[in-house]
């Protein structure tokens, strides 16, 4: 079944605490992102890869790091979080960078405290 | 700056009803378009897409979406609802290979 996984679904975590939310995509697609959803705000990209080792910032990422060493993985790392990270994540994928539909996985919940 | 504006942030109304959602983009030039829908407690889903041709385009579940142009909008329609359908609806952009989503609007049918 083609599929976005990420893991974990949830997690509660405390502020400066490393964290590493995954996301890997079956269908061979070669632009992933991340995504932030917050009450009001909607989705707003935090970092996209159009490609192994090709990654780059998108509006919102402060505080996050990313890496793309295989096409199917895109790991959304935290080196120190903190409250204001808080909130819904999505793992995306799709053919190219937009100009296809975009595949998102099934979302984690993140709560900093 | 470039966004993305849906007009309503939460609409309710009772099933059998007729639903109409507001989408406008402040982007330049060539557009591509896309209702996603997140229904409760899952992940955003691709309800339909524009990217040329016909500017009335349908999608799954009933629902479709007129781009106008000249208005810059991309409204999402679907004649009778359902309780189905509640979910939430977010309208996104592209443009220069970038996608943008709106705030999303919150849709509650009641029975």
């Amino acid at each position: 079944e083609a599929q976005v996984t990420q893991n974990p679904r949830y997690l509660i975590t405390v502020t400066g605490k490393k964290l590493t939310v995954t996301c890997s995509q079956n269908m061979n697609h070669e632009y992933m992102s991340w995504y932030r959803q917050d009450p009001g705000l909607g989705l707003r990209q935090i970092y996209y890869s159009m490609n192994v080792e090709a990654t780059d910032k998108g509006d919102v990422p402060e505080g996050y790091k990313v890496s793309r060493k295989e096409k199917r993985n895109f790991p959304l790392i935290l080196e120190s979080p903190s409250p204001n990270q808080t909130s819904l994540y999505f793992c995306a994928s799709s053919l190219e960078r937009g100009g296809y539909e975009q595949y998102f996985g099934p979302g984690t919940r993140l709560t900093v405290t | 700056a470039q966004s993305v504006s849906q007009h309503n942030h939460h609409v309710i109304l009772s099933e059998a009803a007729s639903l109409e959602l507001g989408c406008n983009y402040s982007y330049g030039g060539t557009v591509n378009l896309f209702w996603y829908v997140q229904y409760p407690g899952q992940h955003l889903q691709l309800l339909l897409k524009y990217f040329s041709g016909d500017p009335l385009v349908k999608g799954i579940k009933g629902f479709e979406a007129e781009f106008i142009k000249s208005k810059f909008s991309f409204n999402l329609r679907k004649p009778s609802v359902q309780w189905s359908d509640t979910a939430e609806y977010f309208c996104a952009v592209r443009s220069w290979g970038k996608l943008q989503f709106g705030a999303g609007t919150q849709v509650v049918v009641t029975p």
